[in-house]
């Protein structure tokens, strides 16, 4: 399998609720991006990584958000004290830093987890 | 900021009907311009995309010409099928760069039927 891979597919969580999502980028991915798509949107920037490096959160929306990626490939998104408001799909997308034929640095994403609070 | 408006939805078309998906951004500078589909149960794909004023992206028979002018990247097709039913998300991303993050529309979603 080449492709990211994000589990678990399906989570749901009762109110209050930590839970921890998962994205296993492509192999040699050096950057890794997260995104929270809430139903009927886009979806909207959390986080970026560049190997471990945390470059950019300006996207997450409470510091109840929390993410890492410690040996600078899986990646974990760790919601705490989970609220209603959090109900979304959170798609994971990793690219290279070498840019492709036309210099893109095209993001792949993963099929996404979606997250349902209860 | 960096804004992305995509016409509303749904859109229901015949098989072999044309198609145009509408979409015009905001943002400062030179911005690369995507288009994405998002096929039932399957996550989101890149379908094309143009990197500078007045390049044309193509592929699967769809196109969208990256319009400065009326800062537009409207889709089209000119004979849709029903496996092109899916959600369809407009959008940029402001510099080419590893750490250029996505800025998306909100999606409309094209049923197409028999």
């Amino acid at each position: 399998g080449a492709g990211v891979s994000q589990s678990p597919r399906y989570k749901v969580a009762k109110r209050g609720q930590d839970v921890a999502l998962r994205c296993d980028p492509i192999s040699g991915h050096v950057s890794l991006f997260w995104y929270q798509q809430a139903l009927g949107q886009g979806p909207e920037f959390l986080t970026y990584f560049q190997n471990e490096a945390q470059l950019d959160k300006s996207g997450l929306p409470s510091d109840r958000f929390f993410a890492e990626r410690p040996e600078g490939s899986v990646s974990t998104l760790k919601i705490q004290r989970t609220q209603q408001e959090d109900s979304a799909v959170y798609l994971c997308a990793s690219s290279s830093t070498l840019p492709g034929l036309n210099r893109s640095y095209e993001q792949y994403f993963g099929p996404g987890t979606r997250l349902t609070v209860t | 900021g960096n804004s992305v408006t995509q016409m509303e939805g749904p859109v229901t078309l015949s098989e072999e009907a044309f198609l145009t998906i509408n979409c015009t951004y905001t943002a400062t500078g030179y911005p690369s311009l995507f288009w994405y589909v998002q096929y039932p149960g399957e996550g989101l794909q890149l379908l094309l995309k143009a990197t500078k004023a007045d390049d044309k992206g193509s592929n699967k028979g769809f196109e969208a010409t990256y319009r400065k002018e009326t800062t537009s990247f409207h889709l089209e097709k000119g004979s849709v099928q029903v496996s092109d039913s899916a959600v369809y998300f407009c959008a940029l991303r402001p510099y080419t760069g590893a750490n250029s993050k996505l800025t998306f529309g909100k999606g409309i979603t094209l049923s197409v039927r028999p």
